[in-house]
Formats: C-alpha cells, structure tokens, sequence
C-alpha cells in the first residue's frame, strides 16, 4: 500500500519564477493538506483540499494557490516565488475531514524548494 | 494566540537516560495535543497523541504530561535509544478545524 507520494523531492527555481508541486494520497483517502516547513521551523499549514475545493486556508498570500483532482490528487502553486519560499513542503492526507483530530493523518517526504 | 512554544531547540542524552521536551500554548480552544517524529529526509509521523480530559498518556517508552491550568504539555522518552535520535515536533488542533499548529522542533540526539 503505497504512502503518500510527492514530486519532484528536491527543485530549484530562480525569484520570479512559478513551481508546481505534486501529491498523491495514500490508497482510500480523499482530503489533502499542505504544508510549508522552513528551515529550523515546524510545518505551517498552507491549505486544505476536500472534493476539489479549498476547504480551509492558513496564513499564506494568494501567490499559493492549489487543486485537487477527480482522482484526489493534488497541486500546490507558488507563483512570483521568492527567496523566503525556499523550504520543504509538505503534502498530507486524511480520508474525509476531521481526521487531525483521530491521528489519522499521513505526511509524504516532501519536495524541497530552494529558490536562488 | 495561534502559537505553540516548544524548548530546548536542541537535546542530546545519554543511551538509557530520559529525553524531555516541553511545549507551551494560549489557545484555551486546544484540545488535541499530538506529537510528530521526524527523522531526516522523512515526513513527521505521528509518536503519540493526548486530549486535555486526562493528565498522561503512555505508550511504550513514550509518554505525554498534560498540564491544562498551566497550559503545558511535555513528552518524556523513557531509556531513550540511538534510534530514537530524530526532531520531534508538539503540536495542538482545535476540534472541528482540521488543521495543526506546530511548535518549532526539538532536535534530540541520543549518544551511545
């Protein structure tokens, strides 16, 4: 039973530029959350995806943006990027919503973003 | 108010003594208490996990302290070992919003 899987693992962009992250759940889930984690810092949450729409967003500008497909899989964008972007996101997923609070809640290994 | 302070930044022990890292919060609306492991180049992963109607929960080596009149919450490593040498992570929800709220990380390394 396959995890939840994140591409690419590791990226480097310049300022300005655009990034597209990917995550797929594991097997049965259906909500995905993502998460920044700076260097030295605990995972912020960015937002959470549930049937294909923004179910709850954290603290981040509208330069990050992110979708969720049919199969569940999902997107994060980061658009205009900056030198303050460069961290390790992190995807989770949780089958339906609430499932922080039940344990059930599984992270990927992320992709780490350095923007030079 | 959103905020979980979480110390020592850094801890390194002894094989077989005991790890302690304490967390503090001031959202009284808190009230799922988790602890994250994470070793390097892997996602944290659920340790073990307390809500604020009991006061320790222990599982194996590990156990949580809960301290509501304080706003406190510890996790103490019993006989810790070189496997356990990781960061770990407090962490605090609300129930009815799905999201975490994440201490800063403690880097434990335990010497043999």
């Amino acid at each position: 039973d396959a995890g939840v899987t994140q591409s690419p693992t590791h990226l480097i962009k310049t300022r300005g530029q655009q990034v597209t992250l990917r995550c797929s759940p594991k097997s049965g889930h259906d909500t995905v959350s993502w998460y920044q984690q700076a260097l030295g810092q605990g995972p912020q949450f960015i937002f959470q995806y549930y049937e294909e729409e923004e179910r709850q967003r954290g603290n981040f500008p509208d330069r990050f943006s992110g979708h969720q497909f049919p199969n569940y899989s999902s997107e994060l964008n980061v658009n205009a990027l900056l030198l303050g972007d460069s961290a390790l996101y992190l995807c989770a997923s949780s089958k339906w919503w609430g499932q922080v609070y039940t344990g059930e809640l599984f992270f990927g290994e992320g992709s780490r973003l350095t923007v030079l | 108010q959103q905020q979980v302070k979480q110390s020592p930044q850094s801890l390194i022990v002894q094989k077989g003594g005991i790890s302690i890292i304490n967390c503090a919060y001031e959202n009284t609306a808190f009230d799922y208490f988790p602890w994250y492991q994470q070793f390097p180049g892997k996602g944290p992963a659920l340790l073990i996990a307390i809500r604020p109607d009991v006061s320790e929960k222990k599982e194996g080596r590990f156990t949580i302290s809960f301290n509501k009149s304080a706003k406190q919450f510890s996790l103490h490593i019993m006989d810790s070992q070189p496997g356990d040498s990781a960061t770990y992570f407090c962490a605090a929800a609300t129930h009815g919003i799905d999201k975490l709220i994440f201490g800063t990380g403690t880097r434990l390394q335990v010497f043999p």
